[in-house]
């Protein structure tokens, strides 16, 4: 069974510096995944995705994500974290021939001043 | 354009009431999905529209039914609620349907409320 974990359901970081936030995926098959980010009150927003392309995905707002299949993983990361980066963040697995995200259980970032 | 609107954005409704809550997406997007969200945690699938099809969580009970008049719009009718369904709704559509690089975008919500 296809499954995502998040290490660390919150995370905090100073403004200014690095955001790592941790993905590992669990899939018998080559995977397509995700990441989403959630601000209070509102939607998801797609930040980027990996489609079996190039393994490093550049998203919006700065974020990019490393494919890495020897590691299973897919984390995410920024080089400067902005106060407005604080939101909940969501990795999320879809698997070949079914169009149902798996997601995994977030990881709040919260940003220090 | 990927925008998926979804309203009301707030409704309180009591547990012998019948409501209901919309989508629209006018990306030509041919699948379209609603999710219940608890506070705190990731978004449960409840039901997909794929090419006209309705696919069903089976855990999702009978009081919440979607409905699909056309390839834009989702709705999803609500009867006789429990407290415990209250959560935000989520809406949302992808192009590609049942094929495996469907990105799906998502609407800002209704906050439901069951009193």
């Amino acid at each position: 069974a296809q499954s995502v974990t998040q290490l660390g359901s919150h995370v905090s970081v100073s403004e200014g510096a690095l955001v790592l936030l941790r993905c590992n995926y669990s899939s018998s098959v080559p995977p397509y995944l995700f990441w989403y980010v959630q601000y209070p009150n509102q939607g998801l927003q797609l930040l980027l995705k990996y489609t079996s392309a190039a393994t490093l995905v550049k998203g919006i707002n700065g974020f990019e994500a490393e494919f890495k299949k020897s590691e299973t993983s897919f984390h995410l990361t920024k080089p400067s974290a902005h106060m407005s980066d604080a939101a909940e963040y969501f990795c999320a697995v879809m698997v070949n021939r079914d169009d149902k995200i798996i997601f995994g259980k977030g990881t709040r970032l919260h940003i220090l001043p | 354009d990927t925008e998926v609107t979804q309203t009301p954005k707030h409704l309180v409704m009591g547990m012998t009431n019948k409501k209901s809550l919309k989508c629209e997406q006018h990306m030509g997007h041919r699948a379209m999905y609603w999710y219940k969200q608890k506070a705190k945690k990731p978004p449960e699938l409840m039901f997909v529209y794929s090419y006209e099809k309705l696919s069903i969580n089976e855990s999702v009970p009978s009081r919440f039914s979607p409905e699909c008049p056309n390839s834009s719009l989702l709705n999803l009718h609500l009867h006789a609620l429990q407290p415990e369904d209250s959560a935000l709704y989520l809406c949302a559509s992808s192009q590609e349907g049942n094929t495996p690089t469907g990105t799906q975008y998502f609407g800002p919500g209704t906050r439901l409320l069951v009193l």
